[in-house]
Formats: C-alpha cells, sequence, structure tokens
C-alpha cells in the first residue's frame, strides 16, 4: 500500500531563515507530487506541483521553492523566511495520468511558525 | 477558476441532513470531494467524473451537473463523525493540466 510521510511536523523558525520541507512516497512509481499551504482556517492553496523528476511547476510567485531530486521525493525551500510563510504545508500525490481523474492523497502536514 | 462553495458553514443537529454545494465558471472534467478534521490532513471522499454521475457511499453521496458546471455533496442523516470542513476540487476541461483547484471549504459541525 502507499504511504506518504512528511517531515517535521511541527516547525518554529525566525524571519529570514531558510526553510526546508521533505515529503516522500512510497508505494507508487512515477506519481504527480504537490505541495499546498493552507492559512488558519483557510483553504488549500496549490504552491508547487510536480509529474516527474526535475519537473516543478510553481503556482505562486513568492520565496518558496520545490525540487524533485527523485522519483519519490519532494521538497519545498526557502532562503529567506518572512512572517507570511506560516500556515500549515501539505503534501499529496496522484496517480499517474493526472489529478483530474485520480484522487489525491495527503501527508500528515508540517505546521510552519514563523516567528 | 477557484470553484465557489455554499454555504460558508453549517450547524446540524445529529440525524439531520446537509447539501454542500460547489459550483464553476469554467466546463469542468472531474470534481473532486475531501473532508479535513481541524488539525488533521484533507481526507478523500469521492470523485465524479461524468456529467451526471452519481456517486456515494454510507450516507455520503455527490451528483455532478456538467451543463451546470456544479456539484452537490449530500450528507444524510449525519453523525458526529461529519464534522470538519469539506473541500471542493475541479479540474477544468480547457486543456491538460495537472492539478485540480480547490474552494475555500464549508465547515460543517454537528450537535449531539
Amino acid at each position: 500500500s502507499q504511504t506518504i510521510h512528511q517531515w517535521p511536523a511541527t516547525l518554529v523558525q525566525p524571519v529570514g531563515s531558510p526553510l526546508s520541507l521533505e515529503c516522500t512516497v512510497e508505494g507508487t512509481s512515477n506519481p504527480n507530487l504537490y505541495w499546498y499551504r493552507q492559512a488558519a482556517g483557510r483553504g488549500l492553496q496549490l504552491l508547487f506541483y510536480s509529474v516527474g523528476i526535475g519537473q516543478i511547476s510553481s503556482e505562486v510567485p513568492q520565496n518558496l521553492s520545490a525540487s524533485r531530486p527523485q522519483d519519490r521525493q519532494f521538497i519545498l525551500s526557502s532562503k529567506k523566511l518572512l512572517l507570511s510563510d506560516s500556515g500549515f504545508y501539505l503534501c499529496a500525490w496522484s496517480g499517474v495520468g493526472g489529478p483530474w481523474s485520480y484522487e489525491q492523497y495527503f501527508g500528515p502536514g508540517t505546521r510552519l511558525t514563523v516567528t | 477558476q477557484q470553484p465557489v462553495q455554499s454555504p460558508q458553514a453549517v450547524i446540524l443537529r445529529e440525524g439531520e441532513d446537509a447539501v454542500i454545494n460547489c459550483s464553476s465558471s469554467k466546463a469542468l472534467y472531474s470534481v473532486h470531494w475531501y473532508r479535513q478534521k481541524h488539525g488533521e490532513a484533507p481526507v478523500f471522499l469521492m470523485i465524479l467524473l461524468k456529467g451526471g454521475e452519481q456517486k456515494g457511499h454510507d450516507k455520503i453521496s455527490a451528483s455532478f451537473n456538467e451543463k451546470k458546471q456544479q456539484s452537490s455533496l449530500y450528507l444524510t442523516a449525519s453523525q458526529l463523525s461529519y464534522s470538519g470542513t469539506y473541500f471542493c476540487g475541479t479540474a477544468p476541461r480547457d486543456g491538460r493540466d495537472d492539478k485540480i483547484i480547490f474552494g475555500k471549504g464549508t465547515r460543517l459541525h454537528i450537535l449531539p
């Protein structure tokens, strides 16, 4: 069965510090991978998605970046965090063929607080 | 492009029914429904791929009206465990795009 991992679970970082969040998927090959951010009490904002190694599409211009160094690994990074980067970061995967016809499975999330 | 969900929030007593609507300004290929409990990740409920399709399991079902570009989620005889925020996600029909766009969510609170 497929499993998706995210770490860390919680993170408190000062403004201006770097960020690295990692997501890995087990039990599937060549998944589509997604990074979402959810501000407190808000909806799911798509940040990045990837259909393959090294292929990243950015949805929102910001100080965040994403990379996919391996088939089942997705990393979210920032060189300098802003207060507005606080939120609940969710990684998700869906099957090959496109999310229009496949469900997305979400990881447990990372709760980031920028102070 | 973001689908519009209504109502924004609803409070029910256990055993009552609820309907959550999701509408889009674009022609849709599919509609997805997820539920998120407080502090947890969203959990997949169902996908509707064809206009006129209806799906359901347990007492939660959904319909997809392709012509009207909208979907509705029906919760029958609601249980306390149904509480949470419900998100619809839509995939537009205007080309290959490897993502779905989520609405802002509908908060559902079930009272005993």
